[in-house]
């Protein structure tokens, strides 16, 4: 079956240091989307993606970025991580037909805890 | 702030009542969906509603859609202990992305 792999599940790292988590999707979606959840906010939209060689910036850029060299990855990488990242990272998936906004098909999540 | 707002943030029903969560936007949208997370697990499509729609159902989900006052419910028939999660919705507002509201934990007690 298609699945959507967020890795890893759980990281505790360090202020300053460089992190990258990994989305991978065998949906054989366009559209991937990098969201974080907080308490009291909901999901926030961090970066996204409608194809290969695409990348755009959401509400809460900063801090993050993003690269798609191919269709079923779009790791996010922190360049210095901050204590105000720690969060619950959500990869997210849509649409072959180039419906960015219909029905999202989400991973289980990343927890990152930077100290 | 927050495109969609939930209403109530925090529901605590019995097993067999009916559970109503509502979600105001601010912007005009193109569709509302709704989303379902169990407790640390990812999200999961529930319904979609387009701006022309008023009301959809799906097994014992109906929600409604009143562009007009800028808001949209979502009721859960017969609840069940296994409904207990959190609920959100997310509006399509044209800016290319969801906009996801801050959700409502259900609590159903067996």
């Amino acid at each position: 079956d298609a699945e959507i792999t967020q890795s890893p599940r759980h990281k505790i790292t360090e202020t300053g240091r460089q992190v990258t988590l990994a989305c991978h999707q065998t949906w054989n979606h366009n559209n991937m989307f990098w969201y974080r959840q907080d308490l009291g906010h909901g999901l926030r939209l961090i970066h996204y993606s409608y194809g290969v060689q695409d990348t755009n910036k959401g509400e809460v850029s900063d801090g993050y970025s993003v690269s798609r060299s191919n269709t079923e990855d779009l790791p996010l990488t922190l360049e210095s991580a901050a204590s105000s990242q720690t969060s619950v990272y959500f990869c997210a998936s849509s649409g072959t037909s180039g419906d960015p906004t219909g029905e999202l098909f989400f991973g289980e999540g990343s927890r990152l805890t930077v100290l | 702030s927050q495109q969609g707002e939930e209403d109530p943030q925090a529901l605590s029903i019995q097993e067999g009542e009916n559970a109503t969560m509502n979600c105001s936007y601010k912007t005009s949208i193109n569709n509302l969906q709704w989303y379902r997370q169990n407790s640390g697990r990812g999200l999961v499509h529930l319904i979609l509603i387009r701006s022309n729609e008023r009301e959809k159902h799906s097994g014992r989900l109906r929600v409604t859609l009143d562009t007009s006052k800028k808001s949209s419910s979502l009721l859960i028939t017969a609840s069940r202990a296994a409904d207990t999660a959190s609920y959100f919705c997310a509006t399509d507002t044209g800016r290319r992305a969801l906009t996801f509201g801050s959700g409502t934990r259900l609590q159903v007690q067996p």
